[in-house]
């Protein structure tokens, strides 16, 4: 069973272009979490998104951030306009979704993104 | 808001060496705690975990304990290798399906 997909590993923008980040959960796994690790700094959580709906976003920017989840598909993280601010690693972790006998949800973290903005 | 805080690091140790790192945690109810560790160019991976208060958690010669009345969850091991080094991030979730709270992260390095 594969893990948790993330593509690129590595990407490169200007300042003001776009980044597209996208996520692959492990088979089975409906449940979707965007955390951004910032130079030297823990991760902060972003993101938690289920099939078609964004359940909560209380960590994502107000401007310029956005993700999705589509019914088929990758989950995908946009940055519009990117700034120097942005560079960070990316992690995308997936979870299953069903309560476990311990009432926890392991999330399994993918290899992240590593985002360098120019 | 919750938050976990983490000991200063780095950590160098010489193999075979106890560890110890402290975490300490600020939340409300009830949530779990967990230990990730990180290996180079590599995502996350769950170490250990803890549930409710004074469960122990172990794995791969790791643990830690939930203590509610110190509010803290430091882990341990008795003996190091040098294929520990990595970086440890403590982190606590109020409850499933929710999201995780991380603290910064220490840097662990085992020599020969």
């Amino acid at each position: 069973n594969a893990g948790v997909m993330q593509n690129p590993r590595h990407l490169v923008r200007r300042r003001g272009q776009e980044a597209r980040l996208r996520c692959s959960p492990m088979k089975g796994h409906s449940h979707v979490y965007w955390y951004r690790q910032l130079p030297e700094e823990g991760l902060k959580f972003m993101v938690y998104l289920q099939k078609e709906n964004i359940i909560d976003e209380s960590g994502m920017p107000k401007e310029r951030f956005s993700a999705e989840f589509p019914k088929e598909g990758p989950s995908i993280l946009r940055i519009q306009q990117v700034v120097r601010g942005d560079s960070a690693a990316y992690f995308c972790a997936s979870s299953p979704g069903r309560r476990g006998r311990d009432s926890y949800n392991e999330q399994f973290f993918g290899p992240g993104t590593r985002l360098t903005v120019l | 808001g919750d938050s976990v805080t983490q000991m200063e690091g780095p950590v160098t140790l010489s193999e075979e060496a106890f560890l110890t790192i402290n975490c300490t945690y600020t939340a409300t109810g009830y949530p779990s705690l967990f230990w990730y560790v990180q290996y180079p160019g590599e995502g996350l991976q769950l170490l250990l975990k803890a549930t409710k208060a004074d469960d122990k958690g172990s794995n791969k010669g790791f643990e830690a304990t939930y203590r509610k009345e110190t509010t803290s969850f430091h882990l341990e091991k008795g003996s190091v290798q040098v294929s520990d080094s990595a970086v440890y991030f403590c982190a606590l979730s109020p409850g499933a399906n929710s999201k995780l709270t991380f603290g910064k992260g220490i840097t662990l390095s085992v020599r020969p």
